[in-house]
């Protein structure tokens, strides 16, 4: 069974810094690409980041280019966001997916997602 | 990148269909057959129902099937049943290798 577990979110003030992790199990992590989406309090999903299996493609969103890191570990079948410069609009829940088989491209859906980890960014 | 248009709502007595749309552009929605469709029930996972235009996971029920005409794609549920109650979100694959989503439909079973 496919299983993504995030941690690492709590409350920072603004202008500080939080690692994300998301421990993978139950397939071959990196076999696949992963991404991390965002979900403000009222608000909709927004995609922030995916990388590819190996780790050598990175995409961002623009709200976040300059100021997110994604990585990832292989060897310890986990997935990491850095944020830095956290502003108040990065409040919200993070969620770790993995991505769907894709013809002709890294990623377009996430067939497997985690629970989430809260971010709360404020002083 | 700005987000895909949805419906904020759509509602339906059991046993009907309803349809969601949404649309986006030439760089999205219209690029590629690459949309999926995700339903949020709070405070939990999100989860797949639709993706490539018009697949079903396995184990997603048949209720739920997807279209894509020109820069639109549709997600119709047909036999509305009260589980269907959540929120649902479109996303695409982009000219610029990144993901966008839609802003939500909240689906109400009347």
């Amino acid at each position: 069974e496919v299983q993504l577990l995030e941690s690492g979110g709590g409350l920072v003030q603004p202008g500080g810094s939080l690692r994300l992790s998301c421990a993978a199990s139950g397939f071959t992590f990196s076999s696949y690409a992963m991404t991390w989406v965002r979900q403000a309090p009222g608000k909709g999903l927004e995609w922030v980041s995916a990388i590819s299996g190996s780790g050598t493609s990175t995409y961002y969103a623009d709200s976040v280019k300059g100021r997110f890191t994604i990585s990832r570990d292989n060897s310890q079948n986990t997935l990491y966001l850095q944020l830095n410069s956290l502003r108040a609009d990065d409040t919200a829940v993070y969620y770790c997916a993995r991505a769907g088989p894709c013809t002709n491209c890294y990623w377009s859906w996430f067939d497997s997602w985690g629970q989430g980890t809260l971010v709360s960014v404020s002083s | 990148q700005s987000a895909l248009t949805q419906p904020a709502s759509v509602a339906g007595s059991p046993g009907q269909s309803i349809t969601i749309s949404c649309t986006g552009t030439s760089s999205d929605v219209g690029a590629y057959d690459h949309v999926a469709w995700y339903q949020l029930h709070p405070g939990k996972a999100p989860k797949v129902m639709i993706y490539d235009v018009s697949i079903r996971p396995s184990g997603v029920s048949n209720r739920f099937s997807g279209s894509k005409s020109g820069n639109t794609a549709s997600l119709t549920i047909s036999g509305l049943q009260a589980e269907d109650e959540a929120d649902y979100y479109c996303g695409s694959h982009t000219t610029s290798v990144t993901v966008v989503f839609g802003g939500g439909t909240k689906v109400t079973v009347l």
